[in-house]
């Protein structure tokens, strides 16, 4: 089955800089990679996705890469905030009916002013 | 408001208990999950049903059981034979076509 590794498990940062946080995931078949950010005490939220026929895709400060070939994906976050601070996750799902998104273990993300 | 609504918030039971955690939503979405979240361990998937009077396990199925007799409610049962099952419970919901997951805000469950 489909296995998604998340990296780093914790990223701090000063505000007003960019963070990074990769995914790499194991099946091949998988084409749909969304990114979810969960603040304290709540369900994660879908921030962007994207899928395997693009490689790139913005949404203001959040942007994020594909690569096919490699088995990667990552999360781009511009100009950040402090109230970007939360848990961040990467999900997988591969192309069969009837399959479920396989998450990355989080990030937690830190920015302090 | 169109929504999954997850309840209780918070739970206790005593070990050796079977409790059942509630999820319901009124967006009328085909496919209902239920993963487990863990400090460092991310979500889990427990089980999943993408129409009524279906569904399949999920990575760690084994102390978990479900229904889904209706296309509105997954309840979850954890039963005696789930041998860690303090964690935060998260219920979700997509339209099916591999779109993105609507989450509920969980129900920690606390065994002691």
């Amino acid at each position: 089955g489909e296995n998604v590794e998340q990296h780093p498990s914790t990223l701090s940062v000063q505000e007003g800089d960019s963070a990074v946080i990769k995914c790499t995931y194991s099946d091949s078949a998988s084409n749909y990679f969304p990114w979810y950010k969960q603040e304290l005490g709540k369900g994660p939220q879908l921030i962007i996705d994207i899928r395997s026929n693009v490689g790139e895709k913005k949404d203001q400060r959040i942007a994020v890469t594909l690569n096919k070939t490699a088995k990667h994906f990552s999360l781009h976050i511009t100009e950040t905030q402090p109230e970007d601070s939360a848990v961040y996750f990467c999900a997988a799902s591969t192309a069969q009916a009837g399959t479920a998104l396989i998450f990355g273990k989080g990030t937690t993300l830190s920015v302090s002013s | 408001d169109g929504g999954i609504t997850q309840s209780p918030k918070y739970l206790f039971r005593k070990e050796g208990q079977n409790v059942t955690l509630s999820c319901e939503q009124n967006l009328n979405h085909d496919a209902m999950y239920w993963y487990r979240q863990d400090p460092g361990q991310g979500l889990r998937l427990i089980y999943y049903s993408q129409i009524v009077n279906d569904f399949q396990k999920g990575d760690i199925a084994e102390g978990y059981s479900v229904s889904r007799e209706k296309k509105e409610s997954f309840p979850l049962t954890v039963t005696s034979a789930q041998k860690n099952p303090t964690a935060f419970y998260l219920c979700a919901t997509s339209t099916g076509s591999r779109g993105g997951y609507t989450f509920g805000s969980g129900t920690r469950l606390t065994v002691v």
